[in-house]
Parts: structure tokens; C-alpha cells; sequence
């Protein structure tokens, strides 16, 4: 199925543990993302790759890094995990198809993490 | 810098009344609007989104949205809530600064009322 992939779904990590969060589209789509989305703060963009072998800090990145890894896959990870980190984490990739009308995100499901 | 503002962290409607969710927008620019739902631990689901043209966009499920260039605002309505509108939606503005971005709003908890 076409679309954004997203793993795990679920994961819970001790404080100061490392994980890598993936995300894989198979869209052809240029520019991919990683938002947070915490209560009451909506989604707020952690890093970006606006093309393959570029990346771009958000508006929340401290305690991430990313890596673009080629034109499909992109990924997020904690190096030494935080409570702070706690969240719902979720990937998406933009089209620029069709000209204007054809711009939006595809999203993923998903990553739900939670830090001990 | 591009934003919006939902102003409201929750809006409670009966079910069968009209229902309005309201977004205001700060772009330089023509703005690309949009809407996304989720559902209880769900992803996000894209409902409608305006680019140009009618001010009136109609999207999935029966909701439309409204922009209003003089009043910078975007509100997502339906004529008729249902039960299974209840979600959190999320208002979203492209942000074309140095790179090609989408902004979202902090959302609106909709609950609908049997």
C-alpha cells in the first residue's frame, strides 16, 4: 500500500537509553518530516529534509538527530532519551503533485513513546 | 513568520446542531489553509484544504471550511454534528519561508453531545 510507514507504534524506553524511530515512504516524494504532538502544544516540527541528503532543525530539536538515509527512508533518533521526550511521534512526507492543488502531507500512524 | 490560532481548546456541540471550529491565520503572501482530524489513537487524517478560488471548501465527511480574507480566518463548519465527529482538529498554514513546511494550530477538541 502506498502511503507513509511508520515503526514501532509503540515503545517504552528508561531515561538515557537511545532509540531510531523509522519512517519510509514510497510515494517519491521529496521533503519529509518528524513532529511531536503533545497535549495542548498541537504538532510541533522537530527536524525536516526538504530533499535526499539534506536535513534542517524545526522548531523543537535539541535531544534529536536525524538522517536522511535516501530519497525513501528518514529517521529519528534520541540519543540519550528523556521524560521530556514522552510523546507521540509522527512522520509525513510532502507532494508537490499536480501543481498546487495537489500539495499536503501524507502522514504516518505513528510512533507512541514513552520515557521512564 | 506564518501561524494560526485556534482559540478555542475545546468546543461542545449537540448532536444535529451546526457546528463551527474556529482557525485564524498570519501569512505574508496567498495562504495555503488546511484542516486535519484525529481520531482517538489515530493518525491524521486530512479533511479539506484551500489554495485558491471559492472561499467555501468542502471537504470529507460532510464539513466545509470558510476563508475569509479580511478577517484572516479559516473556520471548519458542518450543518449537522454527529456523535462520531468527536476529535481533536487541527488547523494548518503552509510556511514557503526557506523551506516548504506545513505549521499546525494547537487544535480544538471537539466533542459532540448525544
Amino acid at each position: 500500500n502506498a502511503g507513509v510507514t511508520q515503526t514501532p507504534k509503540f515503545q517504552v524506553l528508561k531515561t538515557g537509553q537511545s532509540m531510531t524511530l523509522q519512517c519510509a515512504q514510497d510515494m517519491n516524494h521529496n521533503s519529509m518530516y518528524w513532529y511531536r504532538q503533545d497535549p495542548g502544544m498541537g504538532l510541533r516540527l522537530i527536524y525536516y529534509s526538504a530533499s535526499e541528503g539534506t536535513t534542517d532543525k524545526g522548531e523543537v530539536p535539541n535531544g534529536y538527530n536525524v538522517s536522511r538515509l535516501n530519497k525513501r527512508e528518514f529517521s529519528l533518533r534520541l540519543e540519550s532519551a528523556a521524560p521530556s521526550q514522552t510523546s507521540v511521534y509522527f512522520c509525513a512526507s510532502m507532494t508537490m503533485g499536480q501543481g498546487a492543488s495537489g500539495y499536503g502531507y501524507t502522514f504516518g500512524s505513528g510512533t507512541r513513546l514513552t520515557v521512564v | 513568520a506564518q501561524s494560526v490560532a485556534q482559540p478555542e481548546d475545546q468546543v461542545n456541540v449537540a448532536e444535529g446542531n451546526p457546528l463551527t471550529v474556529k482557525c485564524t491565520y498570519s501569512v505574508s503572501g496567498n495562504p495555503y489553509l488546511f484542516w486535519y482530524v484525529q481520531y482517538p489513537n489515530r493518525g491524521l487524517q486530512f479533511l479539506l484544504k484551500y489554495i485558491t478560488g471559492d472561499n467555501l471548501v468542502k471537504g470529507s465527511y460532510g464539513f466545509e471550511a470558510e476563508f475569509n480574507k479580511s478577517q484572516t480566518s479559516f473556520h471548519l463548519k458542518k450543518p449537522s454534528a454527529l456523535v462520531s465527529d468527536s476529535a481533536l482538529y487541527f488547523c494548518a498554514v503552509r510556511d514557503m519561508g526557506r523551506d516548504d513546511k506545513i505549521i499546525f494550530g494547537k487544535g480544538t477538541r471537539l466533542h459532540i453531545l448525544p
